[in-house]
């Protein structure tokens, strides 16, 4: 079974930190996306990366970078919280190739004071 | 992406097949059919995905008509764990970068 692996289940943080989200996926998948989900608003993307250094700006990039060191793991930062960052985040990976579908973690629910 | 209209909810007796449909009729030829679902608090769950013939895996199948214009997701056996919001959406052959994007989904209810 594919596992996508989020560091964190729940997460609380203050305005102005620096916030590291880590994904991991054991299925040696060449494509991993950060995204964000709000009620109302649905799921939006804000990253994706797919292949190792490499990245792409999602629909909402915006107050947040990532980093792929190596395939298995994409990170998620926001550079200084602020509170409309208050959010559930999940991660995705995917095989390259035609429809391939995406498979998600857990998610992380994340909380900006 | 075509668009999908799913009922907005839906209660299935514990045991019984549960039958979830879903309209896509301007879906394009090299348009695939998802299914996922998203239990309350988790994240999405990937179940089945199919073309143009009928799917089946472990969790479900899934019945594409044949001018796939729409398509049932079929759960052979609800139980309470199946409780949970399933998405239907439709996404182009296009090297796994396509983004997800999720409609409002059917709530489905398994009652005991």
């Amino acid at each position: 079974d594919v596992k996508v692996t989020q560091s964190s289940r729940y997460l609380v943080k203050r305005t102005g930190e620096k916030v590291f989200l880590e994904c991991v996926q054991d299925m040696d998948h060449e494509n991993m996306f950060w995204y964000r989900q709000d009620p109302g608003l649905g799921l939006r993307l804000i990253y994706f990366s797919y292949d190792v250094k490499m990245k792409e700006k999602g629909d909402i990039p915006e107050g947040y970078s990532v980093s792929r060191e190596k395939k298995e793991r994409f990170s998620l930062i926001l550079e200084s919280a602020s509170t409309n960052q208050t959010s559930m985040y999940l991660c995705a990976s995917s095989l390259t190739g035609g429809e391939q579908p995406q498979h998600f973690g857990d998610g992380t629910r994340l909380s900006i004071l | 992406d075509a668009k999908t209209t799913q009922p907005p909810s839906m209660d299935c007796a514990e045991g019984r097949a549960a039958n979830l449909p879903c309209n896509h009729s301007t879906i394009s030829g090299n348009e695939y059919v998802y299914w996922y679902r998203q239990i309350h608090s988790q994240g999405p769950q990937y179940i089945i995905h199919g073309l143009k013939n009928n799917e089946t895996n472990e969790m479900a199948s899934l019945i594409i008509t044949e001018d796939r214009k729409s398509s049932t997701l079929i759960l052979p056996h609800a139980t309470l764990r199946d409780t949970a919001v399933y998405y239907c959406i439709v996404r182009p052959y296009s090297g796994g970068y396509q983004k997800v994007t999720f409609g409002i989904g059917t709530k489905l209810q398994v009652i005991p």
